[in-house]
């Protein structure tokens, strides 16, 4: 069973195209995000949402655009690609309460622009 | 700003020689610091949460230690699959529970 799902797990586009990436998570979690991981490894928070409502929105280019249908959901749309944005993209979910766990993350979608 | 940083950036160790990972950590006040393991191509797996100082948590050969400052994971007699990148966030206390990463350590362990 699959905690946190991603599609597609490799995308190549060319500059200035709409791309979407697509999140599902079956554990019942309130909370969801976008995470970027650079070539550096380094994992960045881009999105949170927390039952379909936007809570944290860092210094991402309005290019991106997070689109939440329901609790279970965490799309990701991204309009005009530059070369910047080539990297793994990470959705991730969490459960509130007092441990503020976030244990699960997606497998990652591997973006490459040309 | 919070800041994590994480020392070695990589390190190779032979299978059984045992070591230490550090994350040092900057934040106003500490929710919970989280080791994770990210083998290649893969997200990050969740691995140990740690809430206050002195804390200790331990699962197989790995064990995590929290001060005020740091973190350590400890790594005792360690196998080729112990092999990956460990990484370290800190969650901020009043923050929407999103994580701040250190850029991880490599770990090598060969047989």
């Amino acid at each position: 069973d699959t905690a946190v799902s991603q599609t597609p797990k490799y995308l190549v586009t060319q500059m200035g195209n709409d791309k979407s990436i697509k999140c599902e998570q079956n554990l019942g979690h309130d909370t969801m995000y976008w995470y970027k991981q650079d070539s550096k490894k380094f994992l960045k928070i881009m999105f949170s949402y927390n039952n379909k409502e936007l809570i944290i929105n860092e210094t991402v280019p309005n290019r991106f655009s997070p689109k939440s249908p329901d609790k279970a959901h965490l799309n990701l749309h991204i309009n005009s690609l530059e070369l910047g944005d080539s990297a793994v993209y990470f959705c991730a979910s969490s459960q509130g309460g007092s441990s503020g766990r976030v244990g699960y993350f997606g497998p990652g979608t591997r973006l490459t622009v040309l | 700003e919070d800041q994590v940083t994480q020392s070695p950036e990589a390190l190779r160790l032979q299978e059984g020689e045992s070591s230490s990972l550090n994350c040092s950590y900057t934040v106003s006040g500490l929710r919970g610091l989280f080791w994770y393991r990210q083998d290649p191509g893969k997200g990050p797996e969740f691995l140990f949460t740690l809430y206050s100082a002195g804390e200790e948590k331990e699962k197989e050969r790995l064990k995590a230690t929290l001060t005020k400052k740091e973190s350590f994971l400890h790594i005792t007699a360690p196998k080729p699959e112990d092999s990956a990148t460990y990484l370290c966030a800190v969650q901020e206390r009043g923050s929407a529970r999103q994580l701040t990463f250190g850029s991880g350590t490599q770990l090598t362990v060969l047989p």
